[in-house]
């Protein structure tokens, strides 16, 4: 069975343009999640998808957006990028919402980098 | 308030040679869950283990062991007979009951020399 996948692996971006970052959750799996991660730091929540409904959001602008297709898929949005969004995004899908029904799958992530 | 901390940033080992990294985690949640992940250079998260808060009983699986203390707040991870392999960034997090995220510690880089 295939795992997370994530679509593009890697990205480079200007100043101020947006970017989208896909992500399929594993198969039978309802719940993708949405992290990012600075290099030499820890993974930081930045949403949660479920049933297509934002079912948490982590400290982060509205610059960032989300959303999950029927199909469970999820994309997420940056606008307006900025130097300090360079970064490693992790995309984790679970069977459901909240995390005490298991572990999240983590994908391999799209390294962002804005110059 | 940081939830979960990772004191130890980076630890060099010779290979067979015994390691612990350290995990405290902070929470008001009577029911939680700790998880410890490996990140290797390649970037995936892969999960180690999952431990919920009612559960103290320490857990073995081969060369890897956690010892989790509710009295201290700790949840540490520890190598046997340390290889090359385990080279890697170790993760530990938290998510609590009412929650629907995972609290991720700063990382320990663990590098395993030959």
């Amino acid at each position: 069975d295939a795992g997370v996948t994530q679509s593009p692996t890697h990205l480079i971006k200007t100043r101020g343009q947006h970017v989208t970052l896909r992500c399929s959750p594993i198969s039978g799996h309802k719940s993708v999640s949405w992290y990012q991660q600075v290099l030499g730091q820890g993974p930081q929540f930045i949403f949660q998808y479920y049933e297509k409904e934002e079912r948490g959001r982590g400290n982060f602008p509205d610059r960032f957006s989300a959303r999950q297709f029927p199909n469970y898929s999820s994309e997420l949005n940056v606008n307006a990028l900025l130097l300090g969004d360079s970064a490693l995004y992790l995309c984790a899908s679970s069977l459901s919402a909240g995390t005490n029904n298991g572990e999240q799958y983590f994908g391999p992530g799209t390294r962002l980098t804005v110059t | 308030a940081q939830k979960v901390t990772q004191a130890q940033t980076e630890i060099s080992v010779v290979e067979k040679e015994d390691v612990t990294l350290d995990c405290v985690y902070e929470t008001r949640d009577t029911t939680y869950y700790l998880f410890w992940y490996k990140q290797p250079p390649s970037g995936e998260l892969v999960f180690l283990i999952r431990r919920n808060s009612f559960d103290e009983q320490n857990e073995i699986s081969g060369r890897y062991s956690w010892n989790f203390q509710k009295s201290t707040s700790s949840f540490n991870f520890t190598i046997t007979a340390s290889q090359v392999v385990d080279s890697a960034v170790y993760f530990c997090a938290l998510s609590e009951h009412t929650g629907n995220q995972f609290y991720f510690g700063t990382g320990t880089s663990l590098t395993v020399i030959p």
